[in-house]
């Protein structure tokens, strides 16, 4: 599909556990975004990335949390020892040239638990 | 602090009527707006958006108004259809980044 991929779907981890999350964004797509959307809430945002580089990582709750994205295309999430706190769905997102400049694409999201 | 702010949790409406959506925002450096629907187990998908340069913008059934003096714009949905019950979330761009500020979300109910 042309749409941003997530995987995994779901993570289930034990408290203390590292973890990784993938994000494939729209191809051609250099702005892509971390963000977290916790149980009745708006999505809030993370990392943006504007090529290899991260461009802004103000939302980074702490340095548990890392997101890289070394050829520009794919990114992977990172978070150590992790904390029942973690818990919520990892959205990432793309954003395109053009007309739709200041869209954003969303994937469907990780769904991360931990026990 | 929360600078987007959807007051209303939940709605319901008759299918064929119209649905209004409402969005605070406090921040005056917000150039841009836009509306995602978001269906459970899914990401949010675009809807529409409007530059804070403009009052209105159309797109088929959606509408969204921009009233930068009250710092509130609102998502009408006419007629609504069973398929539109989804959560919304109303967004901003700050003008000098590029990532979104969220509201909350308001659940539409589309009732047949």
């Amino acid at each position: 599909g042309a749409g941003v991929s997530q995987t995994p779907s779901n993570k289930v981890t034990e408290k203390g556990k590292y973890v990784e999350l993938r994000c494939d964004p729209i191809s051609g797509h250099t702005a892509l975004y971390w963000y977290r959307q916790s149980l009745g809430q708006g999505p809030e945002f993370l990392i943006y990335f504007q090529g290899t580089g991260a461009a802004d990582d103000s939302g980074l709750p702490n340095d548990r949390f890392f997101a890289v994205r070394p050829e520009g295309s794919v990114s992977t999430l990172k978070i150590q020892r992790t904390e029942r706190g973690d818990s919520a769905v990892y959205l990432c997102a793309s954003r395109g040239g053009g007309s739709s400049y200041n869209e954003q694409f969303f994937g469907p999201g990780t769904r991360l638990t931990v026990l | 602090d929360q600078q987007v702010k959807q007051n209303s949790p939940s709605l319901s409406v008759q299918e064929g009527r119209i649905s209004i959506l409402n969005c605070d925002y406090t921040n005056s450096m917000f150039d841009y707006f836009l509306w995602y629907k978001k269906y459970p187990a899914e990401g949010p998908t675009f809807l529409i958006s409007i530059s804070s340069i403009k009052d209105k913008n159309e797109d088929g059934r959606f509408t969204v108004f921009l009233n930068k003096s009250a710092k509130h714009l609102s998502l009408h949905i006419v007629p609504s259809q069973p398929g539109d019950s989804a959560v919304y979330f109303c967004a901003a761009k700050h003008r000098n980044d590029y990532k979104l500020s969220f509201g909350a979300g308001t659940t539409v109910t589309v009732r047949a």
